[in-house]
């Protein structure tokens, strides 16, 4: 079972900085927290990942909580081609044996 | 880039039939993988394989066999396709100190 919750979906204004929360509550100390997203049928493309810091990259921010038992996708500034289905992903550095969940269903809204 | 092709992208075939789809990858990645994905259930990992002659099972290993002879390629086998296996396939590659899987363009396999 996937070892993370998720909203099945949200809506976003295009433009607008979305937010996308995940829970981990079971979270162990040598997991990483990932992010991918899929668009429509195509193969899942990687987001992010930390353990726990913050992290930035050219496509999102990821902020984990201190406890490190829920985290957040942020796209600063969403558009129309960030509407897909987001997956947070628990998993042990390097452990090819990952579980998707069901993710999150993003709309962005023109 | 990291480049993972998959043949065929779609297939429909009957009860019993044997196929193959086979996944290829240019990076000389170590591991690879196959996942099935279907509606309300998410991706969920068949086998993966860490090297060459090393394979292991995923969560929904049935029905499926693998083989890994040599490093950029990863086959998938259907030795008797059944109905319950029409499913969107996705085969995934990464290196082994890589924290990334980079995945492929998928197969929509449809068994009458």
């Amino acid at each position: 079972d996937a070892k993370t919750t998720q909203p099945p979906s949200m809506d976003c204004a295009e433009g607008r900085a979305a937010n996308l929360p995940c829970n981990h509550s079971t979270i162990s100390g040598n997991e990483y927290v990932y992010w991918y997203r899929q668009i429509h049928s195509q193969g899942p493309q990687y987001i992010i990942h930390g353990l726990k810091n913050n992290e930035t990259n050219e496509m999102a921010s990821l902020i984990i909580t201190e406890d490190r038992k829920s985290s957040t996708l942020i796209l600063p500034h969403a558009t129309l081609r960030d509407t897909a289905v987001y997956y947070c992903i628990v998993r042990v550095d390097r452990d090819d044996k990952i579980i998707f969940g069901k993710g999150t269903r993003l709309h962005i809204l023109p | 880039e990291a480049q993972v092709t998959q043949n065929p992208r779609y297939l429909i075939t009957v009860t019993g039939k044997k196929l193959t789809v086979t996944c290829s990858q240019n990076m000389n990645h170590e591991y690879m993988s196959w996942y099935r994905q279907d509606p309300g259930l998410g991706l969920r990992q068949i086998y993966y394989s860490m090297n060459v002659e090393v394979t292991d099972k995923g969560d929904v290993p049935e029905g499926y066999k693998v083989s890994r002879k040599e490093k950029r390629n990863f086959p998938l086998i259907l030795e008797s396709p059944s109905p319950n296996q029409t499913s969107l396939y996705f085969c995934a590659i990464r290196t082994r100190e890589g924290d990334t899987q980079y995945f492929g363009p998928g197969t929509r396999l449809t068994v009458l």
